[in-house]
């Protein structure tokens, strides 16, 4: 992937309520998908993954997300957030054939009581 | 160990000092990338190894930086003659090779050069 553009470098929401975090990315190529999370002092884990077939992918903890190929997108979104929530959100991009990932700069979603 | 260790977890050293940098994989991992994250550069891949050899090292920024991967097992990361611009969180990830596979990374080594 050339790039991975995530707009929004901080998003504050009520506890309850939906958020959605977007991102936008640009490749000549086929790709993967990819949200990472970063938790307050914790180290980066995945949060759900797109390869193929169903375009709407799922979390345990809540989130999806829907790869739009012809908008090039993989937003993330929650119907309804927790304060467990808060955290550091990035979104991810692997070219078919490529190992590395090509990272965004991150959301910061801060969930307000 | 159950995941990705990284050593030391924090490291100042100053102006022109060489430092290495430690990657213990997750056991079965064939694949091991180095990433590093910076405020201003957000989060960049460095390097990556498929067992010992790398076909990878475009991230590189530059020849004071280099890798290494011995037994398919540990990696180490060396910069040489360190600059404040190296100041950054190195990460290190692990996996089994191919597109599809999940890279999973450890809890970094915070370098601060002063």
């Amino acid at each position: 992937a050339q790039s991975v553009t995530q707009l929004d470098s901080q998003v504050p929401v009520f506890e309850e309520a939906p958020v959605e975090l977007r991102c936008n990315y640009s490749s000549s190529v086929s790709v993967y998908l990819f949200w990472y999370v970063q938790y307050p002092n914790q180290g980066l884990q995945l949060l759900l993954k797109y390869l193929s077939g169903s375009t709407l992918v799922e979390s345990i903890n809540g989130f999806e997300a829907e790869f739009n190929k012809s908008q090039t997108s993989f937003h993330l979104r929650k119907p309804s957030v927790h304060i467990s929530d808060t955290a550091e959100y990035f979104c991810a991009v692997r070219d078919f054939g490529n190992e590395k990932l090509t990272f965004g700069t991150g959301t910061r979603l801060t969930i307000i009581p | 160990g159950a995941g990705v260790s990284q050593s030391p977890s924090n490291k100042v050293t100053e102006k022109g000092k060489d430092v290495e940098l430690r990657c213990d994989p997750i056991s079965g991992h064939t694949a091991l990338y180095w990433y590093r994250q910076s405020l201003g550069q957000g989060l960049e891949f460095l390097i990556y190894f498929q067992g010992n050899s790398a076909p990878d090292k475009s991230g590189l920024p530059s020849d004071r930086f280099s890798a290494e991967r011995t037994g398919g097992s540990v990696s180490t990361l060396t910069i040489q003659r360190t600059q404040q611009e190296d100041s950054a969180v190195y990460l290190c990830a692990t996996g089994l090779a191919g597109g599809q596979e999940t890279q999973y990374f450890g809890p970094g080594t915070r370098l601060l050069v002063l």
